[in-house]
């Protein structure tokens, strides 16, 4: 089945500053990757998704890119502010079947 | 805006007991799903359901787990007999269409086996 793999577990930026999280898949048939946005206590929320039709996606001041090559996507935040502070979660769905498998997360934290 | 609902947001039960979480998933969704996160984990998947039968699950998913869709709104996860590793949020989900598009996830019930 996917395998899944996110870096880093930790990140920490000061506010203002970009912050990426990078994922790696197994399975060279996926063609969906969405990020999901944790808070504490919280749901899961997507905050942004790619198809493998395209290359980057960008919402305001999230932007994904993906390589298929490769295999791995790559979640981009610029001018973190400190409610950017969260776990985010990457996730794919290999080609069979319609689960979601998550990475290990990322825990951001945005320092004022 | 739409969205998935579960209840309880808590269940605390004795090791042995048999819990039922319930959801109800976003009315024109086809596929339902559950998932659950241990405290401080990653997300994992237990198990997909369309068309009123498991269409996949993980080897989580044992015979101790069984999901049911009793009527046309309800969605439900029962654990027959708990122990204490299942004490973990779980989160039920439905999205519209299988794959390629976005699954919306509920509030979670966060279950303690004590």
């Amino acid at each position: 089945g996917e395998n899944v793999e996110q870096h880093p577990s930790t990140l920490s930026v000061q506010e203002g500053d970009s912050a990426v999280i990078k994922c790696t898949y197994s399975d060279s048939a996926s063609n969906y990757f969405p990020w999901y946005k944790q808070e504490l206590g919280k749901r899961p929320q997507l905050i942004i998704d790619i198809r493998s039709n395209v290359g980057e996606k960008k919402d305001q001041r999230i932007a994904v890119t993906l390589n298929k090559t490769a295999k791995h996507f790559s979640l981009h935040i610029t001018e973190t502010q400190p409610e950017d502070s969260a776990v985010y979660f990457c996730a794919g769905p290999g080609a069979a079947g319609n689960k979601l498998t998550f990475g290990g997360g990322t825990r951001v934290l945005v320092k004022p | 805006e739409p969205e998935v609902t579960q209840t309880p947001s808590h269940q605390v039960t004795q090791m042995g007991q048999e819990v039922i979480l319930r959801c109800v998933p976003i009315s024109n969704h086809l596929y339902f799903y559950w998932y659950r996160q241990i405290l401080g984990q990653k997300v994992e998947f237990l198990v997909s359901f369309y068309n009123n039968e498991i269409s996949e699950k993980s080897e989580i998913f044992d015979d101790q787990f069984s999901v049911e869709r009793p009527d046309g709104s309800n969605f439900t996860l029962k654990i027959r007999s708990t122990k204490l590793e299942d004490s973990a949020m779980y989160f039920c989900a439905s999205s519209p269409q299988g794959r390629n598009t976005e699954a919306f996830f509920g509030q979670g019930t966060r279950l303690t086996v004590v």
